[in-house]
């Protein structure tokens, strides 16, 4: 079957760092994609993987194991506009794209 | 910027009706999506459309069907709706890159649907 994890609820204080895991288990890969849903909102796009690696854009990093189907979403100097749903989804070709239930990351000051 | 618009943010129907929820995208996107999204359970693919005219059972496409009569505009419609079909609906559209490769998806801004 087909299953991506990661945790339901973390919290973190204003100006710290975070790391929200992801791991995975899915019949093909074409990468692995992190989005940021506020509450009422449309999920957006934060970060891409399709190599094994850190990928850094600004406070946000993405880092990927192919091969132990793992990921991190690494969100450092956290403010509280931070406070949001983490989705963790896998792209498994033919255009689909799998999601996790996702992540409620409370910052609090 | 890409904008995916969902006609109606907020609905309530009551069970047995035809509801209709419409999508539209202003980026010549040839696919688009509709998801579910239910608390614990994550986003869940009902349908989607590579082309006009062309469709795709997703995961959970039992009670839905869809309709992709021009380019920008992808309809879901539940034919007869339920109370189970409760949820918060999404539509997004990709780009096809030709590389080979997933492209992210962009989003619309959901529809709550209550079916009492």
């Amino acid at each position: 079957g087909q299953n991506i994890d990661q945790p339901t609820e973390m919290t973190a204080t204003e100006g710290a760092i975070v790391q929200i895991n992801c791991t995975y288990q899915t019949s093909g890969f074409n990468g692995l994609f992190w989005y940021q849903q506020h509450a009422g909102e449309a999920p957006t796009f934060l970060s891409y993987n399709v190599l094994d690696g850190l990928e850094e854009k600004g406070r946000f990093s993405s880092f990927l194991s192919r091969s132990k189907g793992y990921s991190y979403l690494l969100l450092k100097e956290l403010q509280m506009k931070d406070s949001a749903s983490y989705l963790c989804a896998v792209g498994t070709g033919g255009f689909k794209t799998i999601f996790g239930a996702g992540t409620r990351l409370f910052v609090k000051a | 910027d890409v904008k995916v618009t969902q006609s109606s943010r907020y609905l309530v129907k009551r069970t047995g009706e035809k509801v209709f929820l419409e999508c539209v995208q202003d980026m010549d996107h040839e696919n688009m999506f509709w998801y579910r999204q239910d608390p614990g359970l994550g986003l869940r693919l009902i349908y989607f459309s590579y082309d006009v005219k062309m469709k795709e059972k997703g995961d959970i496409p039992e009670g839905y069907s869809v309709s992709r009569e021009k380019k920008e505009r992808f309809s879901l419609i539940l034919e007869s709706a339920s109370t189970n079909q409760t949820s918060m609906y999404l539509c997004a559209s990709i780009s096809y890159s030709g590389r080979g490769v997933n492209e992210k998806l962009f989003f619309g801004s959901g529809t709550q649907l209550s079916v009492l």
